[in-house]
């Protein structure tokens, strides 16, 4: 049972436009929201993380949106760039152990 | 500080061989992760160790095994190599608070033929 949804698939977007990424939670355990990036042939790296007591958290381009009631949060990047071509995954995480489950991924180009 | 380090980088199996994929970290951090990654996949959590000692599984750990004998490293053992098992390989470790931080290393891309 796949316990976050990540869409879309891939995305295309022109460089200053706006990528923005969406993902679904089933847990309700979950109280922790991170998005990580992931650049070919490299590992995962933290990009941005929120917590459910806030609906938007900012840091600099890219935005997390919360809403807690439909279970849902996206990641917004303004701006975009040609070198934010990348995999994103969303993930949530709750409890003691720290374990993180991981969407699908989305793999964003932005054409310059 | 290193960081998290993952060897070998890559590696070509035979089916049935087995293999021990290396991590190891010098962040002094208690929690430690592998996953696996598959085109469109995602990660998937094999195995995850809370400290020296504590292993647990994850969502995929059939034909994979861990020890942790030490805060620094969490070494990977596949017995009797499958198709299956051939995937990409990342190690994550975390540090204990409010921030749940994993940080990755740099992968094992294994092929098994």
């Amino acid at each position: 049972q796949q316990q976050v949804k990540q869409s879309p698939q891939s995305l295309i977007v022109q460089k200053g436009g706006i990528s923005i990424i969406n993902c679904a939670y089933e847990n309700t355990a979950f109280d922790y929201f991170p998005w990580y990036q992931q650049f070919p042939g490299k590992g995962p790296a933290l990009l941005i993380a929120i917590r459910p007591d806030v609906s938007e958290k900012k840091e600099g381009r890219f935005t997390i949106s919360f809403n807690k009631s439909a279970k849902q949060f996206s990641l917004h990047i303004m701006d975009s760039q040609p070198g934010d071509s990348a995999t994103y995954f969303c993930a949530g995480s709750g409890g003691s152990n720290y374990k993180l489950t991981f969407g699908k991924g989305t793999l964003l180009t932005v054409n310059p | 500080n290193a960081g998290v380090t993952q060897t070998p980088k890559f590696r070509i199996l035979k089916i049935g061989q087995s293999m021990t994929l290396q991590c190891a970290q010098d962040m002094n951090h208690n929690y430690m992760y592998w996953y696996r990654q598959d085109p469109g996949m995602g990660l998937k959590l094999i195995y995850y160790s809370v400290g020296a000692g504590i292993t647990d599984k994850g969502e995929v750990p059939n034909g994979y095994n861990v020890s942790r004998s030490t805060t620094e490293d969490f070494p990977l053992r596949l017995e009797l190599a499958a198709p299956s098992q051939t995937s990409v390989y990342f190690c994550a470790s975390s540090v204990i608070g409010t921030r749940r931080t994993q940080y990755f290393g740099p992968g094992t891309r294994l092929l098994v033929l």
